[in-house]
């Protein structure tokens, strides 16, 4: 069974920090990993998904890499904003396309 | 489009009583899904259909059942609602078979029981 950990579950950062956030999953025999940011009391929205075969994918402030072998995936946010406080979700797709999620990791941008 | 769409947004319920959750999705999208979210947990399957006319179980089914309806809807049925079912629940759709299939949710049912 694909387990996903979330690590740390939670961030403060001050405006302008660049954020670093990480997701480490057990079976590295996946389909692809995507990230997704949440909003309190909302949905999710895809932020980026990684195919198995790729190392990174970059969108605006976003990067994500990943690293199949080791079971790590990273996501960068460059020049964090009060705008990027949220959770954010890590979820691992298997072979069969069903998703693994990691509990996330609540940001905090500080003004 | 509207992406996916989830009715009702909010439900309090008491315990053993029924309800259904209904999703639609409006991108021709062959696969749909239903999750739960709780506190300080991810996201955990209930329920998938690959393709139209096709279900399986998730890592969390017991409780629940799950009709695919047409290609557009899947609903998710609670028959004797208990405090333990008290969750956030998503529907989501993705298209298998092309390069992304990456999946795409709706806003979330918030389900208190009582």
């Amino acid at each position: 069974k694909q387990e996903v950990t979330q690590i740390p579950a939670a961030l403060s950062v001050p405006e302008g920090e660049n954020l670093v956030l990480n997701c480490s999953f057990t079976d590295s025999a996946i389909y692809n990993l995507q990230w997704f940011r949440q909003d309190p009391g909302k949905g999710l929205t895809s932020l980026l998904l990684i195919q198995s075969s790729q190392r990174e994918q970059t969108s605006g402030r976003l990067n994500a890499s990943l690293d199949k072998s080791s079971g790590r995936s990273t996501l960068y946010i460059a020049a964090s904003q009060p705008g990027d406080s949220a959770t954010y979700l890590c979820a691992v797709s298997s072979n069969d396309y069903k998703l693994s999620f990691g509990a996330g990791t609540t940001v905090t941008v500080r003004a | 489009n509207a992406g996916v769409t989830q009715t009702p947004k909010f439900q309090v319920l008491k315990t053993g009583q029924s309800m259904t959750l209904q999703c639609a999705q409006d991108m021709n999208h062959n696969s749909m899904y239903w999750y739960r979210q709780d506190p300080g947990m991810g996201l955990r399957l209930i329920y998938y259909s690959a393709s139209e006319g096709t279900t399986d179980k998730g890592e969390v089914p017991n409780g629940y059942n799950v009709s695919r309806l047409n290609k557009r809807e899947f609903s998710l049925r609670l028959e004797s609602a208990a405090p333990s079912q008290t969750s956030v629940y998503f529907c989501a759709s993705s298209d298998i078979g092309t390069v992304n299939n990456e999946q795409f949710f709706g806003p979330g049912t918030r389900l208190t029981v009582l």
